[in-house]
């Protein structure tokens, strides 16, 4: 079965600080990949996706992500957070051909302080 | 400009009172999900609706049904709610499968009691 791993639960920065969050997913063709955000008693968001081309995606907010094919990886990065990103950051995989579920990570916290 | 909009935001229920959460949406999306998110874990597909086409995931319990009257609609029924079903259960809707993102709404969050 698909499965997808996020390295980190619980992430806490000072602001500026830069951040990259791991995602791996274990599924050996073609892949969607998502990272998703929940602020605080808010619903979850797409922060940044990738379908195809550039491995290299640009989100909202100033974060980007790398599809590393080879790695099976989707890292999330930002050179330097903001109090306001604290958040649950949720990556996500869809298996395009084994199915329609879409199957997110445990997810992580990030805490950043000011 | 609410896009998904889940109803009730808190729902509580008696363990084995039957339940019902649901969702609208505004997108016209042909695709309506059901994830149930327990605490500190990550959602998991319950099942979906493509149009009327419906779906359940293989290891979806059977006290878990839904129904979708319309585009707009759909709903969650829980028939039997145990004190294992307290989650928080999102709707999301997307145009499609592959290369659609998906909408969420902020979901609703069940206590049994």
């Amino acid at each position: 079965a698909q499965s997808v791993s996020q390295h980190n639960h619980h992430v806490i920065l000072s602001e500026a600080a830069s951040l990259e969050l791991g995602c791996n997913y274990s599924y050996g063709g073609t892949v969607n990949l998502f990272w998703y955000v929940q602020y605080p008693g808010q619903h979850l968001q797409l922060l940044l996706k990738y379908f195809s081309g550039d491995p290299l995606v640009k989100g909202i907010k100033g974060f980007e992500a790398e599809f590393i094919k080879s790695k099976f990886s989707f890292n999330l990065r930002k050179p330097s957070v903001q109090w306001s990103d604290t958040a649950e950051y949720f990556c996500a995989v869809l298996a395009n051909q084994a199915g329609t579920a879409l199957i997110f990570g445990k997810g992580t916290t990030l805490s950043v302080s000011s | 400009d609410a896009m998904v909009i889940q109803n009730p935001r808190y729902q509580v229920t008696q363990f084995g009172k039957p339940v019902t959460l649901s969702c609208s949406q505004t997108l016209n999306h042909n695709v309506m999900y059901w994830y149930q998110q327990k605490s500190s874990q990550a959602p998991k597909l319950l099942f979906h609706y493509y149009d009327k086409d419906f779906n359940n995931e293989a290891d979806t319990p059977d006290n878990f049904q839904s129904r979708r009257p319309n585009t707009s609609f759909c709903f969650l029924d829980i028939r039997s709610p145990g004190l294992g079903d307290a989650a928080m259960y999102l709707c999301a809707t997307s145009e499609g499968f592959t290369a659609y993102e998906q909408y969420f709404g902020p979901g609703t969050r069940l206590t049994v009691t």
